[in-house]
């Protein structure tokens, strides 16, 4: 079946620092991977949706400074947390689709960021 | 707006008992409809979807839910659940104008399976 892949799975970083999360879609292409955010016992929030070869569209109230996203191949999309603060800690999930029709999204492992 | 409500957010359950997590979804226009798993520190798994078609869908590891178009319901269920079920059910909407694949989560629901 189709795999998404996200790096690293656990980041610690100080406060002020940027972190990259990567998330790649391993035996498919993908145009069109999405970013979610999820808080301790909660849901998913969509964050952004990451197009190949074009700007993310950014859901209302997130930051496009401050979560970089950067589509440049179709098995690649990356998340850049730029200048972390303690509150940015979260676990972030990444998902891919092969089928736009289908419905079907398949997630990464999701990452975990620490903020010190 | 579309919105999911997952009624419960904790469903214990001993082991080989059935389930059911509740889902109720509110949109306007006709919509996609999804159920995942997630194992602690983990991504999401697809357990089932409605696209179209009949009603009841079957899914992966015993699970099925029943689409309710009057009562705006998407529950899930399953007959006998194990240990290995012990994880955290997500109920997603998405409506078919914006495409199948932009998610709007329920809250989740911690299902504990108990020997």
């Amino acid at each position: 079946g189709a795999v998404v892949s996200q790096h690293p799975s656990r980041v610690i970083c100080k406060s002020g620092t940027s972190v990259k999360i990567e998330c790649r879609s391993l035996d498919f292409q993908a145009t069109t991977m999405f970013w979610y955010r999820q808080f301790p016992k909660q849901s998913l929030m969509l964050m952004a949706t990451s197009n190949e070869g074009s700007k993310a569209t950014y859901e209302q109230g997130v930051e496009k400074d401050k979560f970089l996203i950067n589509h440049a191949s179709l098995t690649l999309s990356t998340l850049t947390v730029t200048s972390a603060h303690p509150e940015d800690s979260s676990f972030y999930i990444c998902s891919a689709t092969r089928d736009m029709n289908t419905g079907e999204l398949f997630f990464g492992e999701g990452s975990r960021l620490t903020v010190l | 707006a579309q919105s999911v409500t997952q009624l419960d957010s904790q469903v214990p359950v001993f082991e080989e008992a059935p389930v059911e997590l509740r889902c109720n979804y509110s949109s306007s226009v006709s919509v996609y409809l999804f159920w995942y798993v997630q194992y602690p520190n983990q991504g999401l798994q697809l357990l089932l979807k409605y696209l179209s078609g009949s009603t009841l869908v079957k899914g992966i590891n015993g699970f099925e839910a029943e689409f309710n178009k009057s009562q705006t319901s998407f529950h899930l269920r399953k007959p006998s659940v194990h240990i290995s079920d012990t994880a955290e059910y997500f109920c997603a909407v998405s409506d078919l104008d914006k495409g199948a694949q932009k998610l709007v989560f329920g809250q989740g629901t911690r299902l504990t399976i108990n020997p």
